[in-house]
């Protein structure tokens, strides 16, 4: 089985400072990881993935996440939030052989103030 | 791009109707997915098709079933629509590994 903890339901952050959306994963094997972000009344936006390699990963809109095999993490990062940041980001996770379905975290809404 | 439409934004149907929500993809995608979502408990994914004609249950599959007549279109089907059914559904699509969502529809049902 495989899973994904979102640990955090808000995250809380002042325009201009580097902000973290954490997430931790569990998987019999190597994972896929990914990332999506949900802004309000729409579907969901692929941001960002790991598949292999390195264990820094850049993706759209200046974020990143880093990779922790033996934290099992795949935090999310931003050095500097912007207002329009503010959304739903979700963590999802598979794992890496054959075809598997994703499994999404619950999700933390990010909320970025002016 | 890869798009993937739905045929509504949001819909109301009564109790006990039958439901039926299109999605199409424009991407010659194998995989597609029909999710929902609920406030707390993220994305549960209902049914998945990896070809046409073939589909898999997923982890909430009751009440729902789906069709996928042709690669690009998934239906998925409400028989009797209830009232703890009211919900966002998503659907997406693949190729490998990441998945490309529709606009969702918010499905309420009275």
């Amino acid at each position: 089985a495989q899973s994904v903890a979102q640990p955090e339901d808000q995250v809380n952050v002042a325009e201009g400072n580097p902000l973290t959306v954490k997430c931790t994963y569990s998987v019999s094997g190597n994972p896929y990881l990914f990332w999506y972000v949900q802004y309000p009344n729409r579907g969901l936006q692929f941001l960002l993935k790991y598949i292999t390699g390195d264990n820094l990963v850049k993706g759209s809109y200046g974020f990143e996440a880093e990779f922790n095999k033996s934290q099992t993490s795949f935090h999310l990062k931003k050095p500097s939030a912007l207002v329009s940041d503010s959304a739903l980001y979700f963590c999802a996770v598979r794992v890496a052989r054959g075809y598997s379905t994703l499994t999404f975290g619950k999700g933390t809404m990010l909320l970025v103030s002016p | 791009d890869v798009k993937v439409t739905q045929s509504s934004r949001y819909l109301v149907k009564r109790t006990g109707e039958k439901v039926f929500l299109e999605c199409v993809q424009d991407m010659d995608h194998e995989n597609m997915f029909w999710y929902r979502q609920d406030p707390g408990l993220g994305l549960r994914l209902i049914y998945f098709s990896y070809d046409v004609k073939m589909k898999e249950k997923g982890d909430i599959p009751e009440g729902y079933s789906v069709s996928r007549e042709k690669k690009e279109r998934f239906s998925l089907i409400l028989e009797s629509a209830s009232t703890n059914q009211t919900s966002m559904y998503l659907c997406a699509s693949s190729l490998s590994s990441e998945q490309y969502f529709g606009p969702g529809t918010r499905l309420t049902v009275t």
